[in-house]
């Protein structure tokens, strides 16, 4: 079982251009969700999803689209890259039930360096 | 707003000595929290987790927390460190309602021999 899987693992893009990050799980996961890791500041939400078909903004979502078109796969959009954008992309998936907060898995995550 | 603060960015211990990392949280009702390990280059993993019951939580690994609402402190202890326990260690609450956490900024633990 692979989890939660990211692509690509790095990548250097120029400022203005487009870029989506892809990340597929196989746990059946009803919840996923998109963080960014700046070094200081942790892990911050930018969109999560409680099930396919619906998306919600996080904490920092300006810059960012999300879609959640099966409950598999939550593809991450730069429309118009920016620096400010550089940083470390982990997506990560969660059960929903039970009610309360459940354990999220995560994935090893994508290095974007914007220039 | 639900809020957790890691006033310790980076902590250096001994290998075999004991350990503590300190989370505090801001929160109206009772939290749910959460303690995350990052190795260098990877994910996040699960430690333990608080819910409610019993105030101090088994974790894997060796860890332990104890949940202090007088304090509003949720503090990872491990009583014998060993140096592959070198990494980053984040504190989560659980809010914004459903399966949504806020992380806190981490703390780096580095082991020396």
């Amino acid at each position: 079982i692979a989890g939660i899987t990211q692509a690509p693992t790095s990548q250097i893009l120029a400022a203005g251009r487009r870029m989506t990050l892809r990340c597929t799980q196989d746990m059946r996961h009803n919840a996923m969700y998109w963080y960014r890791q700046d070094l200081g500041l942790g892990l911050r939400l930018i969109h999560y999803s409680n099930t396919a078909g619906t998306t919600g903004k996080g904490e920092v979502p300006d810059g960012y689209s999300v879609s959640r078109a099966n409950t598999d796969d939550f593809p991450l959009t730069l429309a118009s890259a920016v620096p400010s954008q550089t940083s470390v992309y982990f997506c990560a998936s969660s059960e929903t039930s039970g009610g309360s907060y459940n354990e999220q898995f995560f994935g090893p995550g994508t290095r974007l360096t914007v220039l | 707003a639900q809020s957790v603060t890691q006033p310790d960015i980076h902590i250096t211990v001994s290998e075999g000595a004991s350990l503590e990392l300190r989370c505090n949280y801001s929160y109206g009702a009772t939290p749910y929290l959460f303690w995350y390990v990052q190795s260098p280059g990877q994910g996040l993993q699960l430690l333990l987790k608080y819910f409610s019951g019993d105030t101090l939580v088994q974790g894997i690994k060796g860890f332990e927390a104890e949940f202090k609402r007088s304090q509003s402190s949720f503090n990872l202890r491990k009583p014998s460190v060993h140096w592959s326990d070198a990494a980053e260690y984040f504190c989560a609450v659980g809010s914004g309602g459903y399966q949504k956490v806020t992380f806190g900024t981490g703390t780096k633990l580095q082991v020396i021999p």
